[in-house]
């Protein structure tokens, strides 16, 4: 199975700041990438698909990068509605799908 | 819209059977499989299984083989898992998700919105 691994597993930042959170597999996965968000007693919501194509009704202070092994998901500007985890997903090699451990973002 | 609707939170004991639904509407059915996956409390997200609507198919992740069926009735747009022999590391929310398998990105573009299963004795 491909393995993901996202760094940080937490981060804190200010309203406005740029984040970034990483993920890498094990293995290459082309762009089968994926980005969910979730918030707290929700189910997650597919952000982006493809490592960078940006969901219909996402804002676009979001935004994903690379290819292979080595991906991104930035947020350009903070808002406090984007607290919440954040999970990266191959889709590669397939079944089964594996989701990276998640990052925490928080709110300063 | 796309909608998929599951079943209410279970209470279960260990070395029991859990079945949960999940209810599509919005789209065509057949069209889609239906992924399960799922997230125990504080914890990251695991798939488990999934059915494919169209062909009638089923793959489970190996650790879950022989523990887990999935199971569709098409007359009433509804998927169900059924777990069997639940042990207390089994309590978790469980989600169904649509997804494809045969082509595109092979995300999961629409969740339900859980179901919480607790193993307790």
């Amino acid at each position: 199975d491909i393995q993901m691994t996202q760094s940080p597993s937490s981060l804190s930042a200010s309203v406005g700041d740029r984040v970034t959170i990483t993920c890498r597999a094990s293995q290459p996965i082309s762009n089968y990438l994926h980005w969910y968000q979730q918030k707290p007693g929700e189910a997650p919501k597919v952000l982006i698909c493809g490592a960078s194509i940006l969901q219909s009704g996402v804002p676009s202070r979001f935004s994903g990068g690379g290819s292979g092994t080595d991906f991104t998901l930035t947020i350009s500007s903070l808002q406090p509605e984007d607290s919440a985890t954040y999970f990266c997903q191959q889709a590669y090699r397939t079944p089964p799908w594996t989701f990276g451990q998640g990052t925490k973002v928080e709110i300063k | 819209q796309v909608q998929l609707v599951q079943s209410g939170a279970e209470v279960t004991k260990p070395g029991a059977s859990v079945k949960v639904s999940c209810k599509a509407s919005g789209y065509l059915f057949s069209d889609y499989c239906i992924h399960w996956v799922r997230q125990a409390p504080g914890q990251g997200l695991e798939w488990v299984g999934l059915i494919n609507l169209s062909l009638g198919s089923t793959s489970y992740a190996e650790r879950f083989q022989g523990r887990v069926t999935m199971t569709a009735d098409t007359s009433t747009r509804t998927v169900y898992m059924e777990m069997t022999n639940q042990r207390s590391d089994d309590t978790a929310t469980y989600y169904c998700a649509r997804g494809i398998v045969n082509r595109g990105w092979r995300h999961f573009d629409y969740w339900g919105q859980g179901t919480l299963v607790r193993v307790s004795s």
